[in-house]
């Protein structure tokens, strides 16, 4: 099974500044979807941004950018200018191409934003 | 609106007694599963189904069940809880192609405490 890394348990950023959350992963699989969801205080699990992996271009939504390393098997998560509702649990989540569509999750970032 | 619906949002039930989660999705996605999500392990995947009457196992299916009659339903049934069952457990579909293909779309969350 492949496993996915968040190496930072809590952290916490104040408005308006940028923070970025740290993912590794360890596949064989050379072709495969990584994933940030957002989980905030309400338990809804929401999604921020997902990658392919056969896409060299980092993805982006809004405020929110990944920086994807596949030969170093890292997929970080940047927020820019934080907001106090981006206060929450994210999960960093991998999921291999092909039958099944199980998506292997982190043991989530708690971020706090702070005014 | 586009929804993936669990029932109850809380249960309190003691060991032993029988229970069931239902999971309905109003999206026609083919693919859907249950997670739990546990405290400093994120999510697990319990089962998955592709299909209607195609489930399988996820990486912690003991003691659960499931079944998929209907491809809007999925089920999650405990016959015997136990305290260890005691969770937050997330339903969640997908498109199994199309634009969406892999995102998961996830219910409110059930929270299960088993006395």
């Amino acid at each position: 099974a492949q496993t996915v890394t968040q190496s930072q348990p809590e952290m916490s950023v104040q408005e308006a500044e940028t923070v970025t959350l740290s993912c590794t992963y360890d596949t064989s699989e050379s072709n495969y979807y990584l994933f940030w969801y957002k989980q905030p205080p309400s338990r809804q699990m929401i999604l921020v941004i997902r990658q392919e992996a056969y896409k060299q271009q980092n993805a982006t939504e809004n405020r929110f950018s990944v920086n994807f390393q596949k030969a170093a098997k890292s997929f970080s998560l940047k927020i820019s200018d934080s907001q106090l509702g981006d206060t929450a649990m994210y999960f960093c989540a991998f999921m291999k191409h092909g039958y099944g569509y199980a998506l292997n999750f982190g043991k989530g970032t708690s971020l706090l934003v702070t005014p | 609106e586009a929804q993936v619906t669990q029932n109850p949002r809380y249960l309190i039930t003691v060991t032993g007694k029988k229970l069931t989660v239902t999971c309905s999705q109003n999206m026609n996605h083919e693919y859907m599963s249950w997670y739990r999500q546990d405290p400093g392990l994120g999510l697990r995947q319990i089962y998955y189904s592709m299909n209607v009457e195609v489930t399988d196992k996820g990486d912690v299916p003991e003691g659960y069940k499931v079944s998929r009659k209907e491809k809007r339903n999925f089920p999650l049934i405990l016959e015997s809880p136990s305290p260890n069952q005691t969770s937050l457990y997330f339903c969640a579909s997908s498109p199994s192609f199309g634009p969406g293909w892999g995102e998961l779309f996830f219910g409110s969350g059930t929270q299960l405490s088993v006395l």
